[in-house]
């Protein structure tokens, strides 16, 4: 079946730094992304779609110049967490699907969980 | 916009009791439902999802979930849980077309023994 595979699987990071969240469809060719970011006890929570090939579009209240999004390829997005804070800690999981139109696709990778100190 | 209630924080039941999960949409239309779990450090999985015909829908380990469209409503059952359905459940509602999932605040069930 679709997998998504999601890299790392957590990441301890000093405030200011940034870090990188890769997202893989490993078997199949992803048009679309998303990422939700998930705080404890809430629910996950969209923070932008990518297109492959295209400017990702960020949910209101999301800072794109914070959370940058890349995917360059149907087989990659990246989540690049940038001058990290504390209050950034948080479960972010990305999720997938194979075809355009398709509601069969969604397949999420296994999350990371971002610490930052 | 769309958006999921999910009337339960957290439900704790024994092994062998019926677990019912309330979930509800905002609007209707069509819609496509799902549900999802999320064991103890693992990621989502989908038990099942609904987008048209039999409202009742089976899914895997013996869940099954219930469409009523005049309730905007999606709930989960199991007649008899297991200690191993110790997990976080959630409740996902999509618009059709190319749309994101809205997930629900999550149902944390703890069974007991």
């Amino acid at each position: 079946g679709a997998v998504v595979s999601q890299h790392p699987s957590w990441v301890i990071c000093k405030s200011g730094t940034s870090v990188k969240i890769e997202c893989r469809s490993l078997d199949f060719q992803a048009t679309t992304m998303f990422w939700y970011r998930q705080f404890p006890k809430q629910s996950l929570m969209l923070m932008a779609t990518s297109n492959e090939g295209s400017k990702a579009t960020y949910e209101q209240g999301v800072e794109k110049d914070k959370f940058l999004i890349n995917h360059a390829s149907l087989t990659l997005s990246t989540l690049t967490v940038t001058s990290a804070h504390p209050e950034d800690s948080s479960f972010y999981i990305c999720s997938a699907r194979a075809l355009p139109g398709s509601v069969y696709g969604y397949t999420f990778g296994s999350g990371t969980r971002l610490t930052v100190v | 916009a769309q958006s999921v209630s999910q009337h339960n924080h957290h439900v704790i039941l024994s092994e062998a009791a019926s677990l019912e999960l309330g979930c509800n949409y905002s609007y209707g239309g069509t819609v496509n439902l799902f549900w999802y779990v999320q064991y103890p450090g693992q990621h989502l999985q989908l038990l099942l999802k609904y987008f048209s015909g039999d409202p009742l829908v089976k899914g895997i380990k013996g869940f099954e979930a219930e469409f009523i469209k005049s309730k905007f409503s999606f709930n989960l059952r199991k007649p008899s849980v297991q200690w191993s359905d110790t997990a976080e459940y959630f409740c996902a509602v999509k618009d059709p077309g190319n749309t994101p999932l809205v997930f629900g605040k999550g149902t944390r069930l703890s069974v007991i023994a």
